[in-house]
């Protein structure tokens, strides 16, 4: 069975600091791994992923996650928030079995403070 | 080329009555999966449909149905209408199984059920 916890519902920071969005995932096997973004009133788009290979991942517009396999974490950062970074961020699973279907988080709703 | 595209996108019915939401995957597109999102449940995986088949199904009641035509247009249904459907519908798409690369979702269809 896979499920994903993300840590904080709503984070605030101010503009420029750093952005840590928490996600631990729960996998019986090889996880993908995947982090959206969405804007108000609008479907998810994709940052970035992991599937095999290199364990940190650069997405876009600046961010980036680490696979942790020891810590079961996927925890997105981005070193300098902008104002446009405020949106709802969802981090999900899949095992990445044909067929198989993505676990997603309850979302963390991220507050950039001017 | 074409995004996801969901009509309709806002839809208001009463208790009782059915809906049928509609899903335009991307142009090659094979795969299209439904997710119900909701302020307390985040997105919850509804089902998927692989080559006209259903390949997947979350945990809901049967009052929640789909289809997918051969063009790859998929359609929900619910039937006999909750105040609790209420939620945004999202439709995504990818280019094989779901699970495997990346899912891209549509704006969704906001159901309002009163």
């Amino acid at each position: 069975a896979q499920s994903v916890t993300q840590l904080g519902s709503h984070v605030s920071v101010s503009e420029g600091a750093l952005v840590l969005l928490r996600c631990n995932y729960s996998s019986s096997v090889p996880p993908y791994l995947f982090w959206y973004v969405q804007y108000p009133n609008q479907g998810l788009q994709l940052l970035l992923k992991y599937t095999t290979g290199a364990t940190l991942v650069k997405g876009i517009n600046g961010f980036e996650a680490e696979f942790k396999k020891s810590e079961t974490s996927f925890h997105l950062t981005k070193p300098s928030a902008h104002m446009s970074d405020a949106a709802e961020y969802f981090c999900a699973v899949s095992s990445g079995n044909t067929g198989n279907q993505f676990y997603f988080g309850t979302g963390t709703s991220l507050t950039v403070i001017p | 080329k074409a995004g996801v595209t969901q009509t309709p996108r806002y839809l208001i019915k009463t208790r009782g009555q059915q809906v049928t939401l509609s899903c335009s995957p991307i142009s090659g597109h094979r795969s299209v999966s439904w997710y119900q999102q909701t302020p307390g449940q985040g997105l919850q995986f509804l089902f998927e449909y692989f080559s006209e088949t259903q390949r997947n199904k979350g945990n809901f009641p049967g009052r929640f149905s789909g289809r997918q035509f051969s063009n790859s247009r998929s359609e929900m249904n619910v039937s006999t209408l909750e105040l609790g459907d209420s939620a945004l519908y999202l439709c995504a798409s990818s280019l094989g199984a779901s699970g495997v690369g990346e899912q891209f979702f549509g704006p969704g269809t906001r159901l309002t059920v009163l």
